[in-house]
């Protein structure tokens, strides 16, 4: 069975600079998806940043990028430059082929709280 | 614009109500999902489909229906048997590759009086 956990329930961060948040996955599959979202209060999930198990390179989409350690099996999120728009709920999941046809699994979640 | 459409927004409910959340995509999509978040949690699959006519139940599919006529639609219909249906309940849907990107709709938040 596959697991997502995400150890830090929440986080403050100051406006302009970067934040790291944890994720670290359990599997047995070799080729997977990881998948960072973000949820802001309104409640829709919005993707923001996708890495295969394949990729050599670390993902990287604007001020976001992923810090993939395939050994460690951790995935981390590096936000740059932190906004006040950024402060949300942020979820890592993993989708495998053998799991359940590719279902999306999510951890716990991260509150991130941006302030002036 | 193509997207995941869900409705009602937010919903309320008697206790020994069924009520059927909508859920439409327009992206042609071949599977779609549903999924549950409680308060301060993650999300959980209740369902899901990978084609027309065929779905499958995921971690917490008692007390939870649904159907797959139309590839761009998935109603979810909570049943009287769920025990604590009020939550937030979010539509996906993703293309044949089981490692891609899920779109989400905007969800509906369902709350039992």
């Amino acid at each position: 069975a596959q697991k997502i956990t995400q150890t830090q329930p929440g986080m403050f961060v100051q406006e302009k600079e970067a934040v790291t948040l944890d994720c670290t996955y359990d599997t047995s599959d070799q080729s997977y998806g990881l998948f960072w979202y973000k949820q802001p209060s309104s409640g829709e999930m919005i993707f923001l940043i996708y890495q295969g198990s394949y990729d050599e390179q670390n993902a990287t989409e604007g001020r976001y990028s992923l810090n993939f350690q395939k050994a460690r099996k951790s995935a981390n999120l590096v936000i740059s430059a932190s906004q006040l728009g950024d402060s949300a709920m942020y979820f890592c999941a993993m989708r495998s082929p053998f799991d359940s046809w590719g279902k999306l699994q999510f951890g716990a979640g991260t509150q991130v709280v941006v302030t002036p | 614009d193509g997207g995941i459409t869900q409705s009602p927004k937010y919903l309320f409910r008697k206790e020994g109500q069924n009520v059927t959340l909508s859920c439409e995509q327009n992206l042609n999509h071949d599977a779609m999902y549903w999924y549950r978040q409680d308060p301060g949690q993650g999300l959980r699959l209740i369902y899901y489909s990978q084609i027309v006519n065929d779905f499958q139940k995921g971690d917490i599919a008692e007390g939870y229906s649904v159907s797959r006529e139309k590839k761009e639609s998935f109603p979810l219909t909570v049943t009287s048997a769920q025990k604590n249906p009020t939550a937030f309940y979010l539509c996906a849907s993703s293309f044949s590759n089981p490692t891609g990107e899920l779109f989400f709709g905007e969800g509906s938040r369902l709350t039992v009086l």
